[in-house]
């Protein structure tokens, strides 16, 4: 049971903006920033999003972040084959004092 | 460029110990934050712990379920950070990543991974 909830997959056409939401409390999202890491299968985590809604350098701007209250979101635009993957939302959780990440979003583009 | 290189994973008995390492160039090793994550193949991602920077204080920090078993540690010198785990259990097996970065501001440096497989 993860600490941060996320839908456990999603999915979309070519050209289709998808979102995949994350959702905390208020010891984690609520007062921490969220940030999105991207895994194609087989290899390590990248990060995507950090402090909520910047782009780590060389990110297309086809993916963006947000955050509102104790939830936050990553969306992608402009859908492609090559965004099929897992995306984990994570946080700093103050009550426990330690990392926490999201439950993994798998995406697939029909 | 950076690369986080870890190494020293594998096939141990439940109640052993194992040290990875976690070999980093390309950054200023004294300067970074180190966390390890890991992940049981085909699961999600779970932090294990971090080790602020020094300049920070190296203060470390587990998550719940390996505290008291493991033990992170830096060497800025070798650039270099450690991840003992004693008492090995079952449910420790996975894919163990050495990251940097401040896990509230995002981890943007990942190593390959090493598996840890705890098995009688």
């Amino acid at each position: 049971q993860s600490v941060l909830t996320q839908p456990p997959s999603a999915s979309g056409t070519p050209g289709q903006r998808v979102t995949i939401s994350c959702s905390g409390s208020s010891s984690n999202i609520g007062s921490n920033s969220g940030n999105w890491y991207q895994q194609v299968p087989g290899t390590a985590p990248k990060l995507l999003i950090y402090k909520n809604n910047q782009r780590l350098s060389g990110v297309p701007d086809r993916f963006s972040g947000s955050k509102s209250g104790t939830s936050a979101s990553l969306a992608i635009s402009g859908l492609q084959s090559e965004d099929e993957g897992d995306y984990y939302c994570a946080t700093w959780d103050d009550s426990l004092n330690a990392g926490v990440f999201g439950g993994g979003t798998k995406l697939t583009v029909l | 460029e950076v690369q986080l290189v870890e190494s020293g994973g594998g096939l141990m008995n439940p109640g052993g110990s194992l040290r990875l390492s976690c070999a980093a160039s390309g950054l200023s090793f004294s300067s970074v934050w180190i966390s390890w994550v890991r992940q049981v193949p085909g699961k999600g991602l779970e932090w294990v712990g971090r080790i602020k920077s020094t300049h920070a204080g190296a203060t470390i920090d587990y998550a719940a379920p390996v505290k008291g078993r493991f033990t992170i540690s830096r060497d800025d010198s070798q650039h270099t950070s450690y991840l003992q785990m004693n008492s090995l259990k079952i449910e420790d097996t996975a894919v163990y990543y050495c990251t940097t970065g401040v896990f509230n501001s995002g981890l943007d440096n990942w190593g390959q991974g090493t598996l840890v497989t705890v098995s009688s």
